[in-house]
């Protein structure tokens, strides 16, 4: 079975300081791995997947196999970084993804 | 990309009645799903909503209890039947291409049940 975790429920950092959000994950198979945020009073939406390597408003995630992670990485936090931010997994059969239980980032002025 | 558009947005039930959730996506997408977000906890799937056939359900779903329409490639339907309090949720639909890797969602029907 698969399974994504998100060890920080909460996750508060002062602006301008790096930030890290934890995930790792179980699955039998190759599965993809992709990041959703959630602003305030938004719905939920992509923020990047690991098969595209690319950047995303200074966030980047590095896929780890042999450490099952896919940590969440931005050099220096903006305020408007604050957010709910999941980590999912999609299944190579079936296409269904996955959802972390979510960490709250709060980015303090 | 995709807009989904659920209705109701919210609504407050009585224990023992059914609603059912409507979504409608803007354009023409190969997979939706159905989520629940419970208060201070992740997203859930609850089952794939096949068209034309019946859905596939999550472990810990059954049809009895949620059942699931998906007459075409934009429209599914999602009832929460029997309800208890403990069904009181956020609902999400939401659909990909296949394999495009990017989920759309919609903003959600937020369920009380007294």
């Amino acid at each position: 079975a698969q399974r994504v975790t998100q060890p920080e429920k909460l996750l508060s950092v002062f602006k301008g300081a790096p930030v890290e959000l934890k995930c790792n994950y179980s699955y039998s198979g190759s599965p993809e791995l992709f990041w959703y945020v959630q602003y305030s009073r938004q719905r939920l939406q992509l923020l990047l997947r690991h098969i595209s390597r690319e950047s995303i408003k200074g966030f980047t995630a590095d896929l780890n196999k042999g450490e099952t992670s896919f940590h969440l990485k931005k050099p220096f936090a903006q305020e408007e970084d604050s957010a709910m931010y999941y980590c999912a997994l999609q299944a190579n059969t079936g296409n269904q993804f996955y959802f972390g239980t979510g960490t709250s980032l709060t980015v303090i002025p | 990309s995709a807009v989904i558009s659920q209705k109701p947005s919210r609504d407050i039930c009585q224990r023992g009645t059914s609603l059912t959730i409507q979504c409608q996506v803007d354009s023409q997408v190969t997979m939706m799903f159905w989520y629940r977000q419970q208060p201070g906890q992740s997203l859930t799937l609850i089952a794939t909503a096949n068209q034309g056939s019946e859905a596939t359900y999550e472990s810990g779903f059954v049809i009895d209890k949620f059942p699931i329409s998906r007459p075409n490639l934009t429209f599914s339907t999602l009832t929460v039947s029997n309800m208890s309090p403990e069904d009181s949720s956020i609902y999400l639909c939401s659909a990909s291409g296949w394999n495009t890797g990017e989920l759309f969602f919609g903003e959600g029907s937020r369920l009380t049940v007294l």
